[in-house]
């Protein structure tokens, strides 16, 4: 149990274009999933905290406009790069808290979404 | 600031011995540190969870202690074999959220 996944695996697209990135529970209901950003040999830093039916809390530093979040049902979310450039192509991870689960649970992570902006 | 530091970038071992991983954090309060393994490519795997007030985690090979004095965890792989080879990462869990370390990737010799 506790599977989530993430489509597409890899996406390359070209300068400007906007890509979305889907994320589902698939055998548990989540109100909170969260996305993160990881750079080749770094941590993952996270980018924002996604709740069912509300708006998403972005972390410092992270556009809201630039990655639009949408968490339209307990088993959904998705991540849009838009007018993606180069300098956002990494490795891009969501994980999903199931709907119950006190703050400390663990957290069940998608198998992550590598971008590559031309 | 807040800091999380994974003791080394890499770690190479034979298999059969222990690896002992350090995460050292500061400015943090942490209520709980995970440990994950991420292989390359791969989403983090969700390996041991470890609470302010145990000392000590083990789930078959694996051990973690937790020392919120020292600010500091240690991971330890007993009896490692080439399938444990791999990043792993500790994680805090503060204000409602988890803060990441680095990594360290464990590379088990046959």
């Amino acid at each position: 149990g506790a599977v989530v996944s993430q489509h597409p695996s890899w996406v390359i697209c070209k300068s400007g274009t906007s890509v979305k990135i889907e994320c589902r529970s698939l055998d548990f209901q989540a109100t909170t999933m969260f996305w993160y950003r990881q750079f080749p040999k770094q941590s993952l830093m996270l980018m924002a905290t996604s709740n069912e039916g509300s708006k998403a809390t972005y972390e410092q530093g992270v556009e809201k406009d630039k990655f639009l979040i949408n968490h339209a049902s307990l088993t959904l979310s998705t991540l849009t790069v838009t007018s993606a450039h180069p300098e956002d192509s990494s490795f891009y991870i969501c994980s999903a808290r199931p709907e119950g689960a006190g703050g400390h649970n663990e957290q069940f992570f998608g198998p992550g979404t590598r971008l590559t902006v031309l | 600031s807040q800091k999380i530091e994974q003791n080394s970038e890499a770690l190479n071992i034979q298999e059969g011995k222990t690896a002992t991983l350090t995460c050292n954090y500061t400015n943090y309060s942490p209520a709980y540190l995970q440990w994950y393994r991420q292989d390359p490519g791969r989403g983090p795997v969700f390996l041991l969870l470890i609470r302010e007030n145990e000392k000590e985690k083990r789930k078959e090979r694996l051990k973690v202690t937790f020392d919120t004095t020292l600010k500091q965890s240690l991971f330890h792989i007993t009896a490692s074999q080439p399938a444990d080879s791999a990043t792993y990462l500790c994680a805090l869990y503060n204000d409602y959220k988890l803060s990441f370390g680095a990594g360290t990737t464990v590379t088990v010799r046959a």
